[in-house]
């Protein structure tokens, strides 16, 4: 069964630019939700989604948006970049919405702005 | 929000065994106890979770205080692939709009040969 694939997986842009991450998620999971990785705070949560639509919003600005498709695909898009935001953002997927299912993450997408 | 709190690194010899403690005092009852470990260059990997009582997998073992107010990951016998950052997280089951995941900074562990 293949894993959560995201892609790409290194992006480098520009301030002011934005940017839209993709994310699969394992076959017949329909819960997604998405991850910020720095290393001065760690891992933080940005937003999860189930049947397309988002049920959970971490505490970032709303330049950071994110969508599901029917087909359980998520994309993420960061819009009027920073510099701040250059960080490794991960996608982890699971089969319910409950907090008895385990994530499984992908690889990430390191994102660097110059 | 519901948070836990783990040692920033541990240190380990090969073949032993290895618990790694998490602290979360203010649990509820509804929230379940995750553990994941992360490799550099990687994504988290899930390695077991719980709710109340003592779980056991093929990766590790979980073993829950009755007041579940702290949990420890134990691994049997380390091996060199354990070396990783190990976070220990609550998940809320009835979670709403306000839920926030809290992953903390983790337990960096190292493992000797």
């Amino acid at each position: 069964k293949a894993g959560v694939t995201q892609t790409p997986r290194y992006l480098i842009k520009t301030r002011g630019q934005q940017v839209t991450l993709s994310c699969s998620p394992i076959s017949g999971h329909r819960s997604v939700s998405w991850y910020q990785q720095t290393p001065g705070q760690g891992l933080q949560f940005l937003f999860e989604y189930f049947s397309e639509t988002q049920r959970n919003k971490g505490n970032f600005p709303g330049r950071f948006s994110g969508r599901q498709f029917s087909n359980s695909r998520s994309e993420m898009n960061v819009s009027t970049l920073e510099l701040g935001d250059s960080a490794l953002y991960l996608c982890a997927s699971s089969l319910g919405q409950g907090a008895n299912s385990p994530l499984h993450f992908g690889n990430g997408t390191r994102l660097t702005v110059t | 929000d519901a948070k836990t709190t783990q040692p920033n690194s541990m240190e380990s010899n090969e073949e032993e065994p290895v618990h790694l403690p998490c602290n979360h005092s203010t649990i509820s009852g509804t929230d379940y106890i995750h553990w994941y470990r992360q490799l550099p260059s990687q994504g988290p990997e899930y390695v077991i979770h719980g709710l109340t009582s003592n779980v056991n997998n093929r990766m590790a073992s979980l073993a829950i205080a009755e007041d579940r107010k702290s949990s420890t990951l134990i691994l049997h016998r380390a091996t060199l692939r354990d070396a990783a950052v190990y976070y220990c997280i609550l998940r809320d089951e009835w979670g709403g709009g306000s839920e926030k995941l809290v992953f903390g900074k983790g337990t960096k562990l190292t493992v000797n040969p």
